[in-house]
Order: C-alpha cells, then structure tokens, then sequence
C-alpha cells in the first residue's frame, strides 16, 4: 500500500517567487493536512481539507493556501516568497472516521529553499 | 490554544537501556496522544498512540503512559538499539465526532543510542 506521496521532493526559489506544493494522500483517505517544519518554529500546522473543503486553517498569512481535488490530492502554494519560508513542507492524510482511529500518516515532505 | 511541552530535548543512552521521553499538555480536552520518529531527511512515522480512555498501551519495546489529571503522557523505549537514534515528537490533538484533527507538536526530543 502506497504512502503519502508529495512533490517535488526538493526545489530551490527565488525570494518573491511563488511555489506550488503536491500531495497523494494514501488510498482511500479522505482528510489531507498541510504541516510546515523549521527549526525554530518546530512543526506547525498549515491547513486541513476534507471533500474539496478546508475546515481549519492554522496561524499563517494569506501567502500560504491550498486546494483539494476530488481524488483528494491537494496541493499548497505559497506566493511572494520570503527567506522565512525556507522549510518542509509536510503532507498528512488520514481515513477521518471515528472509527478508523483518525490515525495521521505523513508523507517525506518537500524541502523549500528561498534564496 | 493547546499547548504541549516535551522534555528533555536530547537524550543519550548505551544500547540496550530503556530511554523515556516526557510530554505535557495545556488543554485538558485533548483526547488523542501520537508520537512520532522521524529520521534524517525523512518524515515523522507513527510509531504509537493512545487514547484518552486507555492509561497505558505497549507495542514491542515501545510503551506510552497517559495521565490525564497531570496532563501528561511519556514515551518508554526499552532494550534500546542503534537504529533507535533519530528526533521524536509527541503530539496531542482533540477529536471530534465530526474526524477532523489538528496535531499540536511537542519541540522534539533527539535520541542518540550508542553501541
């Protein structure tokens, strides 16, 4: 069974550029979130969407967004980059059933650099 | 918000001792506990969690305690071996009937097993 899948793995941008991040949730998950990885700031949550649908959004400016597809693939951008955005970006799926457990798997994450 | 605290922030073992890892919380409605391991380049793996309603649950070497009128929840790793080494974070996180779930994150705990 296929992990969370995100691309690209790895890219390089230009400050004031904007970027566009990819997401496969594992098969049949239907919830997809968004994490943001630094060393300062630790692990912080970005956004989460359910059916196309963003039910809670973390504390970031309105230069990070997301979408998701009805095959539940989503994918974040983040325009006008700053140095600060230099991070990994983590992707998150779960079943979202009380039942299932609501157990979260990550996938490996894209490395950001802005330069 | 939720608030979760983790101690210590590196931890250094011979193989073989028994390693634990120490994680509060702010929010007593918190009602779901993962932690995670993540290694070099890699994304957090799931590694165990537990449940408000379950005091203890133990995987092979790996054991988490939960007290909820302390709010707070510990990582054991017994019989420790060199591939244990790599950062752990503990999380907490509300879950609701309706599934959705925010993961709040510890600051991590870097575990280094020496052979």
């Amino acid at each position: 069974k296929a992990g969370v899948t995100q691309t690209p793995r790895y890219l390089i941008k230009t400050r004031g550029q904007q970027v566009t991040l990819s997401c496969s949730p594992i098969s049949g998950h239907r919830s997809v979130s968004w994490y943001q990885q630094t060393p300062g700031q630790g692990l912080q949550f970005l956004f989460e969407y359910f059916s196309e649908t963003q039910r809670n959004k973390g504390n970031f400016p309105g230069r990070f967004s997301g979408r998701q597809f009805s095959n539940s693939r989503s994918e974040m951008n983040v325009s006008t980059l700053e140095l600060g955005d230099s991070a990994l970006y983590l992707c998150a799926s779960s079943w979202d059933t009380p039942s299932s457990g609501n157990t979260i798997y990550f996938g490996e994450g894209s490395w950001l650099t802005v330069v | 918000g939720e608030n979760v605290e983790q101690h210590p922030s590196t931890l250094s073992v011979q193989e073989g001792d028994s390693a634990v890892i120490k994680c509060t919380y702010s929010d007593s409605a918190s009602n779901y506990f993962p932690w995670y391991k993540q290694e070099l380049g890699k994304g957090p793996q799931l590694i165990i969690d537990i449940r408000s309603n379950v005091g203890e649950k133990k995987d092979q070497r790996i054991a988490v305690t939960l007290n909820k009128t302390a709010k707070h929840f510990s990582l054991h790793i017994t019989e420790t071996q060199p591939e244990d080494s790599a950062v752990y974070f503990c999380a907490a996180s509300i879950l609701r009937n309706t599934g959705f779930q925010k993961l709040v994150f510890g600051t991590g705990t870097r575990l280094l097993v020496s052979p």
